[in-house]
């Protein structure tokens, strides 16, 4: 079965500093897309970045931007730049394989400050 | 505008009296499913369903039920709801495919007393 590991349940940054939310998953597929979703306080699970993982290159989306390492089954998450918006629990998903489930890792709460 | 529709959003229910959460989705998609939130544990899939009339369990599937009648609708059925399944539910569809967009409902927060 395949698994999701989020080793960091809190991160505080600075707003206008960096910050990377690690994520490492397990799995015997060899196709398959790893998600990165953000729940603000409103509930609302938003989806910030998507990899596929037969792409070497890393997905960007403005400030937000993956450190994707496939053979150490490690998916990364940078923000740069951050803002109090960015406030929020932050869930690494895999999805691969024949199906359409999204296996969720056990997120993190990112903080921002001034 | 594309979205998935929950109700109710809040709810507060005694042990033992049967309840359902329902979900709309107005983009067509042929997979829907899901999924119960709880601290420290992130999100884990209860059922899902490939389309009309197709469901399936997901990790989590003791003491709920699902039905796919229409393509559109998914209710999830607690029949006889315990404290234990106090939790926050989210409803998500998404076309079938891997590197698909899983839209998600505004979730269900239920407390069970």
């Amino acid at each position: 079965a395949q698994t999701v590991t989020q080793s960091q349940p809190e991160m505080s940054v600075q707003e206008a500093e960096t910050v990377t939310l690690s994520c490492t998953y397990d799995t015997s597929e060899s196709d398959y897309y790893l998600f990165w979703y953000k729940q603000p306080p409103s509930r609302q699970m938003i989806l910030v970045i998507r990899q596929e993982a037969y792409k070497q290159q890393n997905a960007t989306e403005n400030r937000f931007s993956v450190n994707f390492q496939k053979a150490a089954k490690s998916f990364s998450l940078k923000i740069s730049d951050s803002q109090l918006g960015d406030a929020a629990m932050y869930f690494c998903a895999y999805r691969g394989g024949t199906a359409s489930k999204l296996t969720f890792g056990t997120g993190t709460r990112l903080q921002v400050t001034l | 505008e594309a979205q998935v529709t929950q109700n109710p959003r809040y709810l507060i229910t005694v042990t033992g009296k049967k309840l359902t959460v329902t979900c709309s989705q107005n983009m067509n998609h042929e997979y829907m499913s899901w999924y119960r939130q709880d601290p420290g544990l992130g999100l884990r899939q209860i059922y899902y369903s490939m389309n009309v009339e197709v469901t399936d369990k997901g990790d989590v599937p003791e003491g709920y039920k699902v039905s796919r009648k229409e393509k559109r609708n998914f209710p999830l059925i607690l029949e006889s709801p315990s404290p234990n399944q106090t939790s926050l539910y989210f409803c998500a569809s998404s076309r079938y495919g891997l590197n698909t967009e899983a839209f998600f409902g505004q979730g269900t927060r239920l407390t069970v007393v």
